[in-house]
């Protein structure tokens, strides 16, 4: 069975880097990695997405393993605005090509401190 | 320019009746999709369309669930017989490509509208 887990909370305090980490261990071969931001009342607003090694754009870093079997969202110098659930969304395989279901993680509550 | 939305934004049902919920995708998204979030829980996805076409429709709960779209457009999904179980906020969402496969992948970012939060009385 395709599972997909992430921790489900963190806290952080404003200015520090935060690194939440998801598990996919059954990501289907030719499908990327893409990661969710979503405040409460709010649908789901698009992060970062990434296939393999390291992808870096304005709000936050994506790091992936050579496997792919995990994923780590970095978000630099994190404020209070940045306090949200963080989804991982993959799709689930087996072997090649993506003939599977979409699996978002569970989410990751991360609350940022002042 | 205009995002996703979603109708009704609320909506409070009697056990036993039939909803519909529908879904307005960006103009010229190829892809929708639509996802379940029941109360402090994760996203539960049910249903992908490429066009007007839906390569699986098994993740959908139950056969009380139903869902098409017209025109390459419009969305709606239908709940028959509604269940307390049911309650949920339904989320759509469009993406401008689709990512092949039965669930489109995980390969075009997705824009989600406001949700609709069914209530199951």
């Amino acid at each position: 069975l395709a599972k997909t887990t992430q921790p489900i909370s963190m806290d952080s305090y404003e200015g520090q880097e935060v690194n939440i980490t998801c598990s996919h261990n059954n990501i289907a071969t030719n499908d990327y990695i893409t990661w969710y931001q979503q405040f409460p009342s709010q649908g789901p607003r698009f992060i970062i997405q990434g296939y393999k090694t390291k992808v870096t754009n304005e709000v936050a870093s994506l790091f992936i393993p050579a496997d792919r079997k995990s994923s780590t969202l970095s978000l630099p110098r994190v404020s209070l605005s940045d306090t949200a659930v963080y989804y991982c969304l993959v799709g689930e395989g087996p072997g090649s090509g993506n003939t599977g279901k979409l699996i978002f993680g569970q989410g990751t509550t991360l609350q940022v401190k002042p | 320019g205009a995002g996703v939305s979603q109708s009704p934004s609320n909506k409070v049902t009697e056990k036993g009746k039939d909803v519909e919920l529908r879904c307005d995708p960006i103009s010229g998204h190829t892809a929708l999709y639509w996802y379940r979030q029941s109360l402090g829980q994760g996203l539960e996805f049910l249903i992908y369309f490429q066009g007007n076409s839906a390569p699986d429709k098994s993740g959908l709960p139950s056969d009380r669930f139903s869902a098409e779209r017209t025109g390459g457009s419009v969305s709606t999904l239908t709940i028959q017989r509604t269940q307390q179980e049911d309650s949920a906020v339904y989320l759509c969402a469009s993406s401008p490509r689709p990512g092949g496969g039965l669930s489109g992948g995980a390969r075009y970012e997705q824009y989600f509208g406001p949700g609709t939060r069914l209530t199951v009385t």
